[in-house]
This record gives C-alpha cells, sequence and structure tokens, in this order.
C-alpha cells in the first residue's frame, strides 16, 4: 500500500488553465504538507495543514488553493498557471518527526 | 530566516569509494534529519538525529548530530551503484508536535561509477 499518493504523476498544460493535484495518505498523520522542487532541486515549503486547518502558508501566489477535505487528503488547485509554475509538487505527511513524502507530480506549463 | 548550507553540490565517485557530505546552519537545530532522493521519485528519510553528538547508523550509512547543534555530516561507506541520488539534510527548530517548519539544504547529488 503507498503511504502518500498524490494524482497526477503527470501533468502538462497550457498557460492560463486551471488544475488540481490530488493527494492521500492512510498513514494517520495529523499534519500534510505541499512542497515545491524548482529545477535546481531545492524543496520549498507551500503549505502545511493539522487537521484540516491551514498551520503554514509560505509566500505563495494566491492562484495556489489548498484544500483539505479531511485529514487524510490535502488537494492543490492552481488557477491561471503560468510558465514559472513548471516544477515537481511533492505532498507529504507527518506525525511527530520526519516527512513522508509522496513519489510527486511533475507539472510542466507550456 | 534558517539557512542550511549542504556540501558538496555534487559528487562523482567510483564504486566502493566513502562518501562524506554535511551541513551547517546559521540557527541552532534540536533535530537533524537526512533524506536521499532517486530520480523520479520523492525523497525518502534516511537517519534522523534528535541529540547532540548523537551518532546513528543505518546499513552503510552513518550520521552525526553535531555538538554546536549547528551542523550535521552523512557519511557512506564502500558506496555501490544504487546509492546514486540527491541526498538533502534538512533541520528542525521546535521540539515536539507536528507543527513546526523544516529547513532543507539544497543536496548532494551523488553519482557513483561502477
Amino acid at each position: 500500500d503507498t503511504a502518500v499518493s498524490q494524482t497526477p504523476k503527470y501533468l502538462v498544460t497550457q498557460m492560463g488553465n486551471d488544475k488540481s493535484i490530488k493527494c492521500e495518505q492512510n498513514l494517520g498523520h495529523d499534519t500534510m504538507y505541499w512542497y515545491k522542487q524548482d529545477s535546481k532541486k531545492f524543496l520549498k515549503i507551500m503549505f502545511s495543514y493539522n487537521n484540516k486547518e491551514l498551520i503554514i502558508n509560505e509566500t505563495v501566489p494566491n492562484r495556489f488553493s489548498p484544500k483539505s477535505p479531511d485529514k487524510a487528503h490535502l488537494n492543490l488547485h492552481i488557477n491561471s498557471l503560468e510558465l514559472g509554475d513548471s516544477a515537481v509538487y511533492f505532498c507529504a505527511s507527518s506525525q511527530a518527526t520526519a516527512r513522508t513524502f509522496g513519489s510527486g507530480t511533475r507539472l510542466t506549463v507550456v | 530566516g534558517q539557512q542550511l548550507n549542504q556540501s558538496p553540490q555534487s559528487m562523482f565517485i567510483q564504486e566502493g569509494e566513502d562518501v562524506s557530505m554535511n551541513c551547517t546552519s546559521s540557527s541552532i537545530f534540536n533535530t537533524w534529519l537526512w533524506y536521499k532522493q532517486d530520480p523520479g521519485e520523492g525523497p525518502v528519510l534516511l537517519i534522523a538525529l534528535y541529540k547532540a553528538g548523537e551518532l546513528t547508523s543505518n546499513g552503510r550509512l552513518t550520521a552525526q548530530f553535531g555538538i554546536t547543534r549547528k551542523d550535521s555530516f552523512l557519511n557512506i561507506s564502500a558506496s555501490i551503484p544504487s546509492d546514486v541520488g540527491i541526498y538533502f539534510c534538512a533541520g528542525r527548530l521546535n521540539s515536539g508536535g507536528s507543527n513546526y517548519k523544516l529547513t532543507f539544504g539544497k543536496g548532494t547529488l551523488l553519482t557513483v561509477n561502477p
């Protein structure tokens, strides 16, 4: 069983479109995250939710809107996609210490 | 904000060689974590360190939490081709609970030549 699963694995879309990435964890963790990994492989936290409540909201354009329907799910919706949004987006979850990461969604905006 | 300096940025080694990489911080951390990221996958936790001076091993991997709490190193002994990947250090400031920020280093890309 995959602990943190995110879909889709790959997403190619045109500028201006709206897209969503879904994430689910079956670890029973209370906290979930979205990270962005750029072309230089730097991992940057975007959002953190604890029991469906927003905890961390880094400086991210408001075109990015996370939604947590329950503590096992944290989806990321992106409006009006721009070229600079191209990156790999990782969902992660944690209970006490370390994050468990999903396998990533490679978003390419053309 | 906190900054983590991870070095080296990349390494090219021969199979069988030992490898060492380290991270230094401008802040004092309570926890150090080391992750490995394989191509096309997410980072996977290798070792977690919780106390200054702690030395922890995981197979051929050994990591230490520096005495000053501002640094950590990861050693890989007798490298093999599957050690190829990007290694990240990460440091955490607050203890307890899960609502904390984890600061990541910029990664060390390891290439192992068979």
